[in-house]
């Protein structure tokens, strides 16, 4: 079963202007950690933010800041003031305790337009 | 500076052939990973390791075989027995074993394998 599912296999958004990627996400246990990575042309994955499933508050990293609604299951990603280096690739991931890997979603593609 | 080393960039593979990726981390972290990436997907688990001298298979790991001789150094080897071996393959390490919810892994530039 799908444990990932980002719905939005592209995105667009206008330069300046905030985007919300959305995920969402599936497991029984209580205690689970959240990831949000980038991934440019390059290819290399660059970690930008996490959310454990107890914290209170919703995670922030300068420009990226998760929306956490543990009753949805959801964590979407949301990146303020947009630059055209933020065009990417990016992934969702979750890690619970009975494994000792990650589970990623398939993706979604961000393109900012000048 | 510390990071992800993986080497080649690029390899290109003849069918029938054994190739080994090689990835090197100077981070201290305890554990390391190898994913496969195809396009338009998400990364799959080959295997990874925990601790020197001991790894375990992931969703995918037939075809591939690893080691772990050395904390800082987990290769790992495409074997002609995989049947289409032609992906994106990243490596990854995280501080502690694994095992913590927080734990973050930290990936290489990934390597780009090519079955011609």
């Amino acid at each position: 079963a799908q444990k990932i599912t980002q719905t939005q296999p592209g995105m667009f958004v206008q330069e300046k202007e905030a985007v919300t990627l959305d995920c969402t996400y599936d497991t029984s246990d209580p205690s689970y950690g959240l990831f949000w990575y980038k991934q440019p042309s390059s290819g290399e994955m660059i970690f930008l933010i996490y959310q454990g499933s107890y914290d209170q508050q919703n995670a922030t990293e300068g420009r990226y800041s998760l929306n956490f609604q543990k009753a949805r299951k959801s964590a979407n990603l949301v990146i303020s003031a947009s630059q055209l280096g933020d065009s990417a690739m990016y992934f969702c991931a979750m890690r619970e305790p009975r494994n000792n890997d990650m589970r990623f979603g398939a993706g979604t593609r961000l393109t900012v337009k000048p | 500076d510390g990071g992800i080393t993986q080497s080649p960039k690029y390899l290109f593979r003849k069918e029938g052939q054994n190739v080994t990726l090689s990835c090197e981390q100077n981070l201290n972290h305890d554990a390391m990973y190898w994913y496969r990436q195809d396009p338009g997907q998400g990364l799959r688990l080959i295997y990874y390791s925990q601790i020197v001298n001991d790894f375990q298979k992931g969703d995918i790991a037939e075809g591939y075989s690893v080691s772990r001789e050395k904390k800082e150094s987990f290769p790992l080897t495409v074997t002609s027995a995989q049947k289409n071996p032609t992906a994106f393959y990243l490596c990854a390490s995280s501080a502690d074993r694994g095992t913590g919810l927080s734990d973050t892994q930290y990936f290489g530039p990934g390597t780009r394998l090519t079955v011609l």
